[in-house]
């Protein structure tokens, strides 16, 4: 699996754009780029995933580097709700991919949010 | 539509005692997930199941076995508890080939 790293912790401003980067220098082609949340005392939560394109849903948004060696989750206003720890997760997880079915949590970013 | 639940919430063993926690998903997911987590770190892996009748080890299976019990049911077992092994563990399910997996709400594990 591609090594990952995220700084420790980050903090912002409620209504406050954030962006979270994630160095995966060591990613491979196959390797789709994930991101999860942890929010306390809570199991983890999907965020989003991409492979090359840049990706939006209603959560975040995933920002790609065109040589895939780095990404950034994009929340576009932060609520206090969405502090939390952000996983960035390199994995191969196709059917037939090396990592399929499996996902490998590092330490993560912890995120605080100020009101 | 209860997700991801999990039994019991909180548990205390004595070193050797045995348990099973109990995993159960009402999504028709195909795929369910054993995680631990150790305090301050991120979820390792234990053991998954990709299909109903499938189960294969992940990254820290050693302690733990496990039951694919049906489509819905995967619980995991300790037969003979280790203060190494008190953790947080998590059930997750997924859809068969999409990575977003469903978390439940963890077991709170401590051995003494």
């Amino acid at each position: 699996d591609a090594k990952t790293t995220q700084p420790n912790s980050m903090e912002s401003n409620e209504e406050e754009p954030v962006h979270l980067p994630c160095n995966h220098s060591t990613i491979s082609g196959t390797d789709y780029i994930h991101w999860y949340r942890q929010l306390p005392s809570q199991g983890p939560e999907y965020v989003i995933h991409g492979l090359t394109s840049n990706v939006n849903n209603r959560m975040a948004s995933l920002a790609i580097a065109e040589d895939r060696k780095s990404s950034t989750l994009i929340l576009h206003r932060a609520t206090l709700r969405d502090a939390a720890v952000y996983y960035c997760i390199p994995s191969d997880w196709r059917a037939g991919g090396t990592s399929y079915g499996k996902l490998t949590f590092g330490q993560g970013t912890i995120l605080t949010v100020h009101p | 539509n209860a997700g991801v639940t999990q039994t019991p919430k909180f548990q205390v063993l004595k070193t050797g005692q045995s348990m099973t926690l109990q995993c159960a998903q009402d999504m028709n997911h195909n795929s369910m997930y054993w995680y631990r987590q150790d305090p301050g770190m991120g979820l390792r892996l234990i053991y998954y199941s990709a299909s109903e009748g499938t189960t294969d080890k992940g990254e820290v299976p050693n302690g733990y076995n496990v039951s694919r019990l049906n489509k819905r049911e995967f619980s995991l077992r300790l037969e003979s508890a280790a203060p190494s092994q008190t953790s947080v563990y998590f059930c997750a399910s997924s859809v068969a080939g999409r990575s977003e997996q469903f978390f439940g709400p963890g077991t709170r594990l401590t051995v003494l």
